[in-house]
């Protein structure tokens, strides 16, 4: 069972408009979170990362929040541009010294129209 | 600085053929790794090197062969391609920095294998 979970898989909104994509994790024991947003045709890009300690960061229209106790973590897009159509994909990091740390989600596949 | 550069961008191969796929990275990463991209499977580890002459099998190592003899240099070699292995492969590298963790993803191979 994947320990980083998406949703939606898919979203479709108008330009202009607001959204909020979630992901939930059981990754234990927790390290950090990161949003990535994929273009299509390119490699992920790093958004944000936030550690145990943040609830909240920013980058520009993204903000995204962490909730440790609950493990979960949402991405909020404030009025959307018709460039953020994209993949987005929250990796959670466990926290470890030895073999591959990092979970990666699905992705939630966000397209903006006109 | 280039980054991380994939090449080639594209590559059509015949079943059973095999080929390299090449990654380079300019920015002395420590940590290399590969992925395979399909539609609803998100990312996945193939492979992972945490330094020159180390790597490591991931989630799906089956049928590619790693090396890492520089610290620039990981590529991915196809031993005998299967129409299983057509995905977008993405090469990516990190570096870890006071517990802080960042990765930089290529920009991709689309391999078809028919």
């Amino acid at each position: 069972k994947n320990q980083v979970e998406q949703s939606p898989q898919s979203l479709i909104i108008l330009e202009g408009k607001n959204c909020t994509l979630q992901c939930n994790y059981t990754v234990s024991p927790f390290s950090n979170l990161r949003w990535y947003k994929q273009d299509t045709g390119r490699g992920p890009v790093s958004l944000t990362i936030m550690t145990f300690s943040e609830n909240t960061k920013s980058n520009g229209r993204y903000t995204a929040t962490l909730d440790a106790d609950t493990k979960q973590s949402s991405l909020h897009i404030t009025a959307s541009q018709l460039s953020d159509s994209a993949s987005y994909i929250c990796v959670v990091r466990r926290n470890s010294n030895s073999g591959y740390a990092l979970n990666f989600g699905k992705g939630t596949s966000l397209l903006v129209t006109p | 600085n280039a980054g991380v550069t994939q090449t080639p961008k594209f590559q059509v191969l015949k079943t059973g053929q095999s080929m390299t796929l090449q990654c380079a990275q300019d920015m002395n990463h420590e940590y290399m790794s590969w992925y395979r991209q399909d539609p609803g499977m998100g990312l996945r580890l193939i492979h992972y090197s945490v330094g020159a002459g180390i790597t490591d099998q991931g989630e799906v190592p089956n049928g590619y062969n790693v090396s890492r003899s520089t610290t620039e240099d990981f590529p991915l070699r196809l031993l005998s391609a299967a129409p299983s292995q057509t995905s977008v492969y993405f090469c990516a590298s990190s570096y870890s920095l006071r517990g802080r963790y960042e990765q930089y993803f290529g920009p991709g191979t689309r391999l078809t294998v028919t």
